[in-house]
């Protein structure tokens, strides 16, 4: 397996543009996670889908950021209109119930400008 | 609200052993523990520890649970250079795995 994949690797983009990150989890697995890591706040769940459902979005900064998962293969956050403060890290990580702890992407470096 | 704590720096010199510690508040956790994140990669599981144990020995890492304190240790022995990461801990929130809480990570620097 390729383990969780995440694109794109880097996003610089400019404030007021929708910003999407996407995600493959690990096929098999039935929880996905986005997390977001900043130096300041270190890492946050953002939300997180148990069999394409979300179960719990109370990490969700605010309106502008929203997350699907149309299929149990692909997962996507969106961020719009993108501001500077959202520049971060976000993972994405998946998992099942019969391993424990979770297998993380390599992340996408978001930069706002 | 519930809350994982970590120092955030630690030095040794290679071949040392390495402890770093880390305080957790939910007393519900089932599962415990510990990822190592390389610069620009994502967070690695090392090693993880059920709630009804004390001790999880695996190659040169030590985990050592102690619940009446919530106090969490992972100990690497001879500590070598590609060891070098941030080592963050995590606990199970509100007993579920469903839910993960990390700590800021600590940054280990293992010195030649």
């Amino acid at each position: 397996d390729a383990g969780v994949i995440q694109s794109p690797r880097h996003e610089v983009t400019e404030m007021g543009q929708e910003v999407t990150l996407r995600c493959k989890p690990i096929s098999g697995h039935n929880s996905l996670f986005w997390y977001r890591q900043t130096m300041m706040r270190g890492l946050e769940l953002l939300i997180y889908f148990n069999n394409n459902v979300p179960i719990d979005d109370s990490g969700m900064p605010e309106d502008r950021f929203s997350a699907k998962m149309p299929n149990a293969s692909f997962s996507t956050l969106k961020i719009q209109p993108s501001e500077p403060r959202d520049s971060a890290v976000y993972f994405c990580a998946s998992g099942d119930h019969f391993n424990y702890g979770y297998t993380f992407g390599s992340g996408t470096r978001l930069t706002v400008v | 609200g519930e809350d994982v704590e970590q120092s955030l720096f630690l030095s040794v010199r290679e071949g040392d052993s390495s402890v770093i510690n880390c305080t957790y508040t939910d007393s519900s956790s089932t599962y415990l523990y510990w990822y190592k994140q390389e610069p620009g990669a994502g967070l690695q599981l090392l090693t993880y520890i059920f709630s009804n144990m004390d001790m999880k020995q695996d190659q040169r890492l030590t985990v050592l649970l102690n619940k009446k304190d919530k106090h969490l240790s992972l100990r690497i022995a001879d500590t070598q250079t590609g060891d070098s990461a941030i080592y963050f801990c995590a606990e199970t929130y509100g007993g579920s795995q469903g839910n993960l809480i990390f700590g800021k990570g600590t940054k280990l620097s293992v010195k030649p």
